[in-house]
């Protein structure tokens, strides 16, 4: 049963410092998508690839904050310095367009979300 | 992508059907319609999505209105394992190599009463 990994699952740290997350999406899948949940602002988009390119990170704060897709198998979120507003759990998801067009000549795209990871920036 | 509109929260008895609403009347001609479920404190986890027909999977079945201005997810028989967030997506499809990133509004808390 293929999934989506992410690491680490859980991070403690002090503010100031640099975070690296992780995530390991479905092998095959085209578009890596990362996405940030808090109580206040709910699921939010921070930033997605698709073929490793970068295609919107407008979501996301530009000064601290940092993805790459290294290689196809390996996506990368990065905040430095971290700050406590950062404190989130930080979800990873893959995709891959379904088959068929509907209407208008589309179709519709299905993500698989990874467990997150659980960010607490002291 | 349109606006959806879903209750807040919900109940329902172990073993009925579960019937979630969602609203989405701005809906366009190459939208789907998409629903997604959060249980506490894991990942969102697709169930299943449409465009016009009713769809049906092995977790769930979608009906959508003929004019696609609202739609219902309904669980067949729900389990404790169901209780979740259930949030209803409304998105464009695309047309080349792939789609953009998800917006969640803030979904319908389901309960699931023993």
């Amino acid at each position: 049963d293929a999934r989506v990994t992410q690491t680490p699952r859980h991070k403690v740290t002090e503010m100031g410092q640099e975070v690296t997350m992780r995530c390991q999406p479905i092998l095959g899948h085209n578009t890596v998508f990362w996405y940030r949940q808090t109580m206040m602002q709910g699921l939010e988009l921070l930033a997605y690839f698709r073929n490793r390119a970068p295609l919107d990170d407008s979501g996301m704060p530009k000064d601290r904050f940092s993805a790459e897709m290294p290689d196809a198998t390996l996506a990368t979120l990065k905040i430095q310095p971290s700050e406590p507003r950062d404190s989130a759990v930080y979800f990873c998801a893959s995709g891959l367009g379904d088959r068929g067009l509907g209407l208008a000549g589309t179709r519709g795209e299905t993500q698989y979300f990874g467990p997150g990871t659980r960010l607490l920036v002291l | 992508d349109a606006k959806t509109t879903q209750p807040p929260s919900m109940d329902c008895a172990e073993g009925r059907a579960a019937n979630l609403p969602c609203n989405h009347s701005t809906i366009s001609g190459n939208e789907y319609v998409y629903w997604y479920r959060q249980i506490h404190s894991q990942g969102p986890q697709y169930i299943i999505h449409g465009l016009k027909n009713n769809e049906t999977n092995e977790m769930a079945s979608l009906i959508i209105t003929e004019d696609r201005k609202s739609s219902t997810l309904i669980l067949p028989h729900a389990t404790l394992r169901d209780t979740a967030v259930y949030y209803c997506i409304v998105r464009v499809g695309y047309s080349g190599g792939g789609a953009d990133g998800l917006t969640f509004g803030k979904g319908t808390h389901l309960i699931i009463q023993p």
